[in-house]
């Protein structure tokens, strides 16, 4: 089945640490996105890539990375800059850059990070 | 994008249809009505999206005013299943695919 894998889905990190969230997908999408989400808050975009070899800041993106050498593959760095990096982050995709309304959003299951 | 404006919390009874209204007072011509729903713990799940008409698919029913400025996302025959947070979401289909999420209405639908 096609969809976006996430991994791990919990990770515990020491402050000072970086760490690095995986997110494939199988979808052939050209965009790829993170969003981190705080205990009761909706979700903040952290990079969004459109194309190989290309991506964008998002509204929070101090502290994070990103890369994206392959299609399907679009890590994040939460490195150890980032001041409250315990969250759930979830990577998602989306067919294209075409300006249609039904271009919408897959999202992967999440990764939960705690900072010890 | 406009702004959304959302319950916070409802209650549904198990069976029953559930109505999730939406605000958007400030939507543009060419901005397109969005609902996701995230079951917890779990990435969101995309519902159903509109621009002027309603929509109907085979998770739920879209109902826009027709000045646009609100909309209601219609579950027919709710399930304990439907427990989630909703999310409304207004945006130009444009090439950056950028969604802002806010804090949405927390359906609990009750046996």
């Amino acid at each position: 089945d096609g969809g976006i894998t996430q991994s791990p889905k919990y990770l515990f990190r020491k402050e000072g640490q970086n760490v690095t969230l995986s997110c494939e997908q199988n979808l052939n999408h050209d965009a790829m996105y993170w969003y981190r989400q705080d205990p009761g808050q909706g979700l903040r975009l952290i990079y969004y890539s459109q194309i190989v070899n290309d991506f964008q800041k998002g509204d929070i993106a101090e502290g994070y990375s990103v890369s994206r050498e392959k299609k399907e593959s679009f890590p994040l760095t939460v490195t150890s800059a980032q001041k409250n990096p315990t969250a759930f982050y979830l990577c998602a995709s989306r067919p294209g850059t075409g300006d249609s309304g039904a271009n919408v959003l897959t999202f992967g299951a999440g990764s939960r990070l705690t900072v010890l | 994008d406009a702004k959304t404006t959302q319950p916070p919390s409802m209650d549904c009874a198990e069976g029953r249809a559930a109505n999730l209204p939406c605000n958007h007072s400030t939507i543009s011509g060419n901005e397109y009505v969005y609902w996701y729903r995230q079951i917890h713990s779990q990435g969101p799940q995309y519902i159903i999206h509109g621009l002027k008409n309603n929509e109907t698919n085979e998770m739920a029913s879209l109902i826009i005013t027709e000045d646009r400025k609100s909309s209601t996302l219609i579950l027919p025959h709710a399930t304990l299943r439907d427990t989630a947070v909703y999310y409304c979401i207004v945006r130009v289909a444009s090439n950056t695919g950028k969604l802002i999420f806010g804090q949405g209405t927390t359906l609990q639908v009750k046996p």
